[in-house]
């Protein structure tokens, strides 16, 4: 089984439609992150949680809320989902503290295409 | 300017080849630097870090340097299963919790 499950694996809504991402992981790692890809721009952090009460911005978290219900549970959400925030969405872990920060472990990706 | 470049490639090499991509960033203070492996529709993953002596993994080679604000990573003896998008990553804070990605260099190997 996967260290860092992400569901639904793919998705395809329509605009103005609610949607979440849900990531859960079993490494016990306090920080996790969420990623958004789009061909020619790399991987954009839109949120990050340090532990069950931290919830951090990222570069582009407009359009975008979380929510960190347990350690192990980081969550995405569209309020309102628009067409160019079709994208692969990845959830990431990382250990806090022992000197592996830059050391992420990603989820399989969430395929979400807005119509 | 981007905060992390790469030359998106595609290289395309033949087996055999040693190749090398370099990648530059903007932000002098940078403090972590890593290379990660993303093959096609995968999630990306750790290949190595990048330290300020250089380090060596086997076939990987990945180098800094500072005065320049570039990393490398060089491959000797390229395989097919190396084909993959390589990503520099770096700490553009030294915290660890802002890491910026380039886009990606894409490696094809060929018989």
């Amino acid at each position: 089984d996967a260290d860092v499950t992400q569901t639904p694996r793919n998705r395809i809504t329509k605009t103005g439609k609610r949607i979440m991402l849900e990531c859960s992981q079993t490494k016990g790692h306090d920080r996790m992150y969420w990623y958004r890809q789009d061909p020619g721009l790399g991987l954009r952090l839109i949120y990050y949680s340090f532990d069950v009460k931290d919830i951090n911005k990222g570069e582009i978290s407009d359009g975008y809320s979380v929510s960190r219900q347990a350690q192990a549970k980081f969550s995405l959400s569209l309020e309102s989902a628009i067409p160019n925030q079709t994208a692969l969405y990845f959830c990431a872990t990382s250990a806090l503290g022992q000197g592996k920060a830059g050391e992420l472990f990603f989820g399989e990706g969430s395929r979400l295409t807005v119509l | 300017r981007k905060e992390v470049e790469q030359d998106p490639g595609p290289f395309n090499v033949p087996e055999g080849a040693t190749v090398a991509f370099n990648c530059t960033y903007s932000n002098s203070a940078s403090q972590s630097f890593f290379w990660y492996r993303q093959d096609c529709r995968k999630e990306p993953k750790l290949l190595m870090s990048v330290y300020s002596s250089g380090n060596e993994d086997g076939r990987f080679t990945a180098q800094l340097n500072r005065a320049s604000q570039y990393i490398s990573l060089l491959i000797r003896d390229s395989k097919l299963s190396d084909s993959a998008t390589y990503l520099c990553v770096v700490d553009l804070t030294g915290g660890g919790n802002k890491l910026t990605f380039g886009t990606g260099t894409q490696l094809k190997v060929e018989l």
